[in-house]
């Protein structure tokens, strides 16, 4: 069964820094894994995704993440972070070719100081 | 644009009610999900349908049910609300297993 890991509850950065956020799964194959930010009261909307190819994958918002086999993680970056980032982020791991359901992790809620 | 359309954002209901929680989406998925959010507990996937009239079970299936009459259209049904259902209701559906899933903006619940 896949699983994932998001080891940060809450991370708290400044405008402007960078920012990291941590994604480890568990998944016997080549794993799709996607990153998805939730606005307050609201659904979540997709970052980015991946499922082959270039490792480093590039998002909307300015997001990128970088799919790395031997440690099993799948980091969110951002290289300034702006005001409105500040959100709740998911990572989330689904079987390679199947369009079944997708395992999340707990999430990552963000704050971004002025 | 794409969507996936949630009837309520806000439901207020009482113990022992019977409740229906609506998603319908205009992609032509044939999978839909629906899951509850909590707070510290993340997504929890509570039923997914592959296709019209099938369904399974997902982790915490207990005191809900599913029905899905049409392709577009996935009801999640509360057969006797309690108060420990209260919580944010979110549905979503795939097609492409490369396309991860849209969802919708969420029905939050509050049983009393």
């Amino acid at each position: 069964a896949q699983s994932v890991t998001q080891p940060d509850i809450h991370i708290t950065v400044s405008e402007g820094a960078s920012l990291e956020l941590r994604c480890n799964y568990s998944y016997g194959a080549t794993p799709y894994l996607f990153w998805y930010v939730q606005s307050p009261g609201q659904g979540l909307q997709l970052l980015l995704k991946y499922f082959s190819g270039d490792t480093l994958v590039q998002g909307i918002k300015g997001f990128e993440a970088e799919f790395k086999r031997s440690q099993s993680s799948f980091n969110l970056r951002k290289p300034s972070v702006h005001w409105s980032d500040a959100a709740e982020y998911f990572c989330a791991v689904g079987a390679s070719g199947s369009a079944r359901q997708l395992t999340f992790g707990s999430g990552t809620q963000l704050t971004v100081l002025p | 644009d794409v969507k996936v359309t949630q009837s309520s954002r806000y439901l207020v209901k009482r113990t022992g009610e019977k409740v229906f929680l609506e998603c319908v989406q205009d992609m032509d998925h044939e999978n839909m999900f629906w899951y509850r959010q909590d707070p510290g507990l993340g997504l929890r996937l509570i039923y997914f349908s592959y296709d019209v009239k099938m369904k399974e079970k997902g982790d915490i299936p207990e005191g809900y049910s599913v029905s899905r009459e049409k392709k577009e259209r996935f009801s999640l049904i509360l057969e006797s609300a309690s108060t420990n259902q209260t919580s944010m209701y979110l549905c979503a559906s795939r097609g492409d297993s490369r396309a991860g899933y849209t969802f919708g903006s969420g029905t939050r619940l509050t049983v009393v």
